[in-house]
């Protein structure tokens, strides 16, 4: 079946260190996004990309990094400037020309600073 | 100002009752909306969009549009206690086709036996 897989489901960052999410999608989607989600705040935008080797900063870019190698694939980084990474980051995707009917999300990574 | 604003909630209505979520939004170059459905701990689901003024049904659910007064609206029929959840509604910018959605905070639904 078609989908977006993330992983970890769970992470634990010690501080001042890098950690990345693995986002992997095989619908053929060229676009990819990253969105991190607090209690109360709804999701923001931190990167998103229109196609390979391609991506723009989102709303809250400071502190992550992200690489588009290929199609399938849009890992993020959490690097040791992002001062208050604790959240539920979600991965989406959407089909080429078509973002009218929306995203289609993976099942989150809850990322949490111990 | 807030570009996608809801009511946090929570909201709580008894089973069968119609459960009432609305929605604003600044952009008024807008094009399309969406309302995703969010278990406790889990992704978000797509449950409507709608891009045309008026309403459009899909089963148990209606959405409302009315892009004069910059208003989303989602009605919930015969609510069940499964209904429970927060509800995110996002706005999709005008002019961008692959385009960035701009979520609302979400209103918590909360429905009771």
């Amino acid at each position: 079946d078609g989908g977006i897989t993330q992983s970890p489901k769970y992470l634990f960052r010690k501080e001042g260190q890098n950690v990345t999410l693995s986002c992997e999608q095989n619908l053929n989607h060229d676009a990819m996004y990253w969105y991190r989600q607090d209690p109360g705040q709804g999701l923001r935008l931190i990167y998103y990309s229109q196609i390979v080797n391609d991506f723009q900063k989102g709303d809250i870019a400071e502190g992550y990094s992200v690489s588009r190698e290929k199609k399938e694939s849009f890992p993020l980084t959490v690097t040791s400037a992002q001062k208050n990474p604790t959240a539920f980051y979600l991965c989406a995707s959407s089909i080429p020309g078509t973002a009218l009917y929306g995203y289609t999300f993976g099942s989150g990574t809850r990322l949490t600073v111990v | 100002q807030k570009e996608v604003e809801q009511n946090s909630g929570p909201l709580s209505v008894p089973e069968g009752a119609i459960a009432s979520l609305n929605c604003t939004y600044s952009d008024r170059g807008s094009q399309s909306f969406f309302w995703y459905r969010q278990y406790s701990g889990k992704s978000p689901e797509l449950i409507m969009f709608i891009y045309s003024n008026g309403d459009k049904e899909d089963g148990r659910f209606t959405a409302q549009l009315n892009k004069a007064s910059q208003y989303v609206s989602l009605l919930i029929r015969d609510s069940q206690p499964s209904d429970s959840a927060t509800y995110l509604c996002a706005v999709l910018a005008g002019g961008t086709s692959y385009g960035k959605l701009t979520f609302g905070q979400g209103t918590i639904l909360t429905v009771h036996p």
